[in-house]
């Protein structure tokens, strides 16, 4: 596509519940990553991937969060058991990777989500 | 450690005046620096972006400065608008491809 598309744009759910959020790269981007933005401050490092492998998860603060990239191209983060605190607007981007040459990331929307 | 500095958090500059938001870093591992707008409710958009090869980059009003011995970069934006307001934030990689952001300054543009 011509840009990096979230969905949903937002996403209200119950304290724990589990939500799926996902993101469609731009095609022919092999690097996807996920970002956490809460009000007022930078992103915050999530997950990268590299093709369909997970390079670096350091950033994904604890067991309930898991993402996924089975083919390579859209990913899927996972929030079990949902908290309060989890509430933010989840960011994700996509570059290419240049003979191994960090290049320019373009961000989704983001979808907002607010957990009650 | 990763983290990125950066400051100010606020900046108000007349229209016309120039602004200058500054980052520290301390990975010597780092070898490439974006800049990203963000406006409020909207997703970050890339500016502009230097690798550690190079000392200076210029894209018309907006220029990135980088200086690897100290680990700091600068972001100059000449000839201000009120269209420029937005949060600015710096960011570095740590080695690899996972990027750090700062906390972001917000820049007023006052006509």
């Amino acid at each position: 596509g011509a840009g990096v598309s979230q969905t949903p744009s937002n996403k209200v759910t119950e304290k724990g519940k589990y939500v799926e959020l996902r993101c469609d790269p731009i095609s022919g981007h092999t690097a996807l990553y996920w970002y956490r933005q809460s009000l007022g401050q930078g992103p915050e490092f999530l997950i990268y991937f590299q093709g369909t492998g997970a390079a670096d998860d350091s950033g994904l603060p604890n067991d309930r969060f898991f993402a996924v990239r089975p083919e390579g191209s859209v990913s899927t983060l996972k929030i079990q058991r949902t908290e309060r605190g989890d509430s933010a607007v989840y960011l994700c981007a996509s570059s290419l990777t240049l003979g191994g040459d960090r290049v320019a990331a373009f961000f989704g929307q983001g979808t907002r989500l607010t957990v009650v | 450690g990763e983290n990125v500095e950066q400051h100010p958090s606020t900046l108000s500059v007349q229209e016309g005046d120039s602004a200058v938001i500054k980052c520290t870093y301390s990975d010597s591992a780092s070898n490439y620096f974006p800049w990203y707008k963000q406006e409020l409710g909207k997703r970050p958009q890339l500016i502009i972006d230097i690798r550690s090869n190079v000392g200076e980059k210029k894209d018309q009003r907006i220029a990135v400065t980088l200086n690897k011995t100290a680990k700091h970069f600068s972001l100059h934006i000449t000839e201000t608008q009120p269209e420029d307001s937005a949060v600015y934030f710096c960011a570095h990689n740590t080695g690899g491809f996972k990027t750090i952001f700062g906390a972001g300054t917000r820049l007023f543009v006052k006509a």
